[in-house]
């Protein structure tokens, strides 16, 4: 069965920096896009960006370019999403989910999510 | 960039009504719409995609339509189970916006 496995909830002060990780399993993890998508507490889904690890191209949501990097590492069929300096702001559960696009494109595979706490 | 509307924000119906959520985008995305189910503390599970396509093993009271800028997701029989927030997704050119949220409670 094809998961994303998403690394475990974490919590960090304000300025630190923090790495997340989205595992795929099965082998044709570098042949799909996969996405970030944000939802703090009580709150709505936003997509964050999106990348293939096939070859890294990378396409970020404006609302989050330069808050945010994407990375992949096909080797190991991991993609992750990164801050250099977080703030309280970033307390957010974050979900990754491959991309299925064909005609237009849809979301079909998430991971369970991992869930981020900045607090001082 | 595109903007996604849904209405209403939330809703109350009894087990066994006819259940109707509408998403309208601000410009054209042709039948680039997805319709996700989110229950509490879990992760989304799509739907709906392109527009009207029932994804494999969702039961067949849940169906969409529409084309262009007005979507309607509708649950013909609404059980206990379908408790849980639903969100439209369009598609453009690998970006993507989600609507805000229909909550969905039994009366």
């Amino acid at each position: 069965e094809v998961q994303l496995v998403q690394s475990g909830a974490e919590v960090k002060k304000p300025g630190e920096s923090l790495k997340i990780s989205c595992k795929g399993s099965g082998n044709s993890f570098a042949s799909y896009w996969v996405a970030w998508v944000r939802q703090m507490s009580g709150k709505g889904l936003e997509w964050m960006g999106i990348i293939y690890p096939g070859d890294s191209d990378t396409k970020y949501s404006p609302s989050f370019q330069g808050q945010v990097t994407i990375s992949a590492d096909k080797s190991i069929s991991t993609v992750y999403l990164q801050w250099n300096s977080l703030k309280a702001s970033d307390t957010a559960m974050y979900y990754c989910a491959r991309l299925i696009s064909v005609s237009g494109g849809y979301f079909d595979l998430w991971g369970q999510g991992t869930l981020v706490t900045v607090s001082s | 960039d595109i903007q996604m509307t849904q209405s209403p924000s939330s809703l109350s119906a009894s087990v066994g009504d006819r259940v109707t959520i509408t998403c309208q985008a601000s410009q054209d995305i042709y039948n680039y719409l997805n319709w996700y189910q989110q229950k509490p503390g879990k992760a989304p599970k799509l739907l709906i995609y392109d527009a009207s396509k029932l994804e494999t093993g969702v039961p067949s009271r849940f169906s969409g339509s529409g084309s262009g800028t007005d979507f309607t997701f509708s649950i013909s029989s609404l059980q206990p189970e379908d408790i849980a927030t639903y969100y439209c997704q369009q598609y453009d050119d690998l970006l993507f916006t989600f609507g805000p949220g229909t909550k969905v409670d039994i009366k």
